[in-house]
């Protein structure tokens, strides 16, 4: 059975930094692509970042590029999300996401339970 | 990036079709993908490829995509199914993802 869990969030000042971590299991998590997509509060999904199996490819949406960064340690099958100057309107629910194999684009075929992250003073 | 526009909500009898859309200028080159969130719950993935149904999907729901728009078909919606439902795509440069702005299924 795939599972996708993700870390606890927090709460984090404004500026401030924050790593979210997710485990995978049930599956070869190395082949696969994962994502990052995070839910607003008024209820809105935005897709956040991505990575390629090896992390030879990442890409970012455009709110969070040069703050977040995206990894992965296939030997823990573990995916990161670290997020960097963190602002108000980063608060959300971050969910963990399995992609596909292979030349994308993929569905979203498993998503973790979500973890919330709110950036506030 | 551009938008995906669905409509707030949708309110349909038990039994009845549910017909939720998702218009897209881009739509007409590109996939569609549909995911089902419950309340308190994660998103889950209901239909891939515009019309495919990922196993576990029961065969009620039905996508198609033609032009700018694509719709959800559930053909008769049950109360369980009462959820929100977010279409999706990638964007312009096929690198990232889009979703839609979400709909209400209310089934009652």
């Amino acid at each position: 059975e795939v599972q996708l869990v993700e870390s606890e969030g927090g709460l984090v000042q404004p500026g401030g930094s924050l790593r979210l971590s997710c485990a995978a299991s049930g599956f070869t998590f190395r082949d696969y692509w994962m994502h990052w997509v995070r839910q607003f509060p008024g209820k809105g999904l935005m897709w956040v970042s991505r990575t390629n199996g090896d992390v030879s490819s990442t890409s970012y949406a455009d709110p969070v590029k040069g703050r977040f960064t995206i990894s992965r340690d296939n030997a823990k099958n573990t995916l990161f999300l670290e997020m960097n100057r963190l602002r108000v309107d980063d608060t959300a629910v971050y969910y963990c996401v399995r992609g596909g194999i292979g030349v994308a684009p993929h569905p979203f075929d498993h998503w973790g339970q979500g973890v919330l992250v709110t950036v506030s003073s | 990036s551009y938008d995906l526009t669905q409509p707030p909500s949708v309110s349909v009898s038990p039994g009845q079709p549910a017909r939720i859309t998702c218009s897209g200028d881009a739509l007409p080159t590109k996939y569609v993908y549909w995911y089902q969130q419950r309340s308190g719950q994660a998103p889950i993935l209901v239909i891939f490829e515009d019309s495919k149904r990922p196993s576990g999907t029961p065969e009620r729901f039905s996508g198609s995509s033609s032009g700018t728009m694509a719709t959800l078909t559930i053909s008769g919606a049950q109360v369980e199914d009462e959820a929100d439902y977010y279409c999706s795509t990638t964007g312009s440069t096929g690198d990232q993802y889009v979703f839609g702005t979400g709909t209400t299924l209310t089934v009652l």
